[in-house]
């Protein structure tokens, strides 16, 4: 168990709705990442967060959208979802913006 | 962006047998990890190696920063060792740190 806490585990919607992501980061941990992970583009890098406050972004959509909130958790909103948002979604954290990061077990989204 | 790309890209293994996986990248970097896929998708953290060598156990990994590529050798491999075992850095861009991906190292290992 890395520590790094994600729900759901799995999420089936369809074409068009709206779906939260929710992280919580290990303890003592101030900064979050998103990643996507799906066959043909493997390990996309979305999005980080260090104690609240946007850090880098990666190959994120228009569509989605995060944030980190005071207790540090955060949470990765997509929307207007297409069949190729079909992906397993994970979370990641780490003490400082450059350190050894530990990984959620993941939520796995399939869009219908 | 950086580039990071693994080899090879499959590799078949017969328990008790031993392998390399390689990860270079093209440029530096501050921060390199290597991590294990099981085949229920769960990413566990094997190396955390910007340099230098460390060994757990079967596995230990080298980093050489100033020639852009690190090793993973698995030895006396194990069933349990199947899976997709990814390099990851993080190198500077526009100000920040974005992480990267190589495709991964696909591992099957036969009883």
């Amino acid at each position: 168990d890395s520590g790094v806490t994600q729900t759901p585990k799995h999420l089936i919607t369809a074409t068009g709705q709206r779906v939260t992501l929710r992280c919580s980061p290990r303890s003592g941990d101030l900064s979050v990442y998103w990643y996507q992970q799906s066959l043909d583009q493997g390990l996309q890098f979305l999005i980080q967060y260090y104690n609240g406050e946007e850090r880098a972004k990666g190959n994120i959509l228009e569509r989605f959208s995060a944030q980190q909130f005071p207790d540090l958790h955060s949470e990765l909103n997509l929307s207007s979802l297409e069949l190729g948002d079909s992906a397993l979604y994970f979370c990641a954290s780490s003490v400082g913006t450059e350190s050894e990061a530990f990984f959620g077990q993941g939520t796995r989204l399939t869009v219908v | 962006g950086i580039q990071v790309e693994q080899s090879p890209p499959d590799l078949i293994l017969q328990e008790g047998a031993n392998s390399t996986l390689r990860c270079n990248f093209s440029d530096s970097v501050n921060n390199l990890q290597w991590f294990h896929q099981n085949p229920w998708g769960q990413l566990i953290n094997l190396f955390y190696i910007p340099s230098g060598t460390k060994q757990n156990g079967r596995l230990s990994a080298t980093t050489v920063a100033t020639e852009r590529y690190s090793l993973l050798y698995i030895s006396s491999s194990q069933t349990t060792d199947s899976g997709v075992y990814f390099c990851a850095v993080r190198a500077p861009s526009g100000g920040s740190y974005i992480p990267t991906f190589g495709r991964g190292t696909s591992l099957i290992v036969h009883p």
